[in-house]
């Protein structure tokens, strides 16, 4: 079982809709949780983190989180086809500073 | 603006060559890291340094190595490289406060 698990994907939606991203994880001890967005041929970049349950909003994105269930998700309300990307999501274990991340979700956002 | 640049940004070299990755960040931070990005694996941590004169090893680090001389730079040195090695190399800075790590722009690296 991978540290961290994404859908591979693609996702596909519509420009407009809601695309729900989601993110498991096996270490129950993890701390902290991030989203990145990684376009073709282009290096990550952080979209937001997450320390504590519930929801945290930036914009047009939601994280979501729920340690008892242990999954991460995120949310991209009214979808643009400039969200289409690898949406990579990663968590911090332990007290070190690394971070594991999964292999990535890839959205598709159709116009 | 403070950046983090790697270079070269493409290499071709040849099996059993040496080859070193140069990553530099002037944010001024004391942690950096080093990924490789393979398809269907997603980023998976070769070496990471938490300040100067520290280096330490992550989960794929065979072949590989690492030094901290100074803040701004971390060297990935491929000893003898292998065709496995061909991939795309990031290099990650974060600062001792704050977890998030910023990535540089990549290196691809072909080894024939």
């Amino acid at each position: 079982q991978k540290e961290v698990e994404q859908n591979s994907g693609p996702l596909s939606v519509p420009e407009g809709a809601i695309a729900s991203l989601n993110c498991t994880y096996s270490d129950r001890g993890s701390q902290s949780f991030f989203w990145y967005r990684q376009y073709s041929g282009k290096s990550p970049e952080l979209i937001m983190f997450i320390y504590s349950n519930g929801d945290k909003e930036d914009g047009r994105f939601t994280a979501q989180l729920n340690k008892a269930s242990q999954y991460v998700s995120l949310l991209i309300r009214d979808s643009q086809p400039s969200d289409s990307a690898t949406y990579l999501c990663a968590v911090r274990r332990d007290s070190s500073y690394k971070l594991i991340f999964g292999s990535g979700t890839r959205l598709l956002v159709r116009p | 603006d403070a950046e983090i640049t790697q270079s070269p940004r493409h290499k071709i070299t040849e099996t059993g060559r040496q080859v070193t990755l140069a990553c530099h960040q002037t944010w001024n931070h004391n942690n950096m890291f080093w990924y490789r990005q393979d398809l269907g694996h997603g980023l998976r941590l070769i070496h990471y340094s938490y300040g100067v004169q520290d280096t330490n090893k992550g989960e794929v680090s065979d072949g590989y190595s690492v030094s901290r001389s100074n803040t701004e730079d971390l060297p990935l040195t491929l000893e003898s490289a292998a065709s496995s090695q061909t991939s795309v190399y990031f290099c990650a800075s974060s600062s001792g406060a704050q977890e998030t790590q910023y990535f540089g722009p990549g290196t691809r690296l072909l080894v024939l």
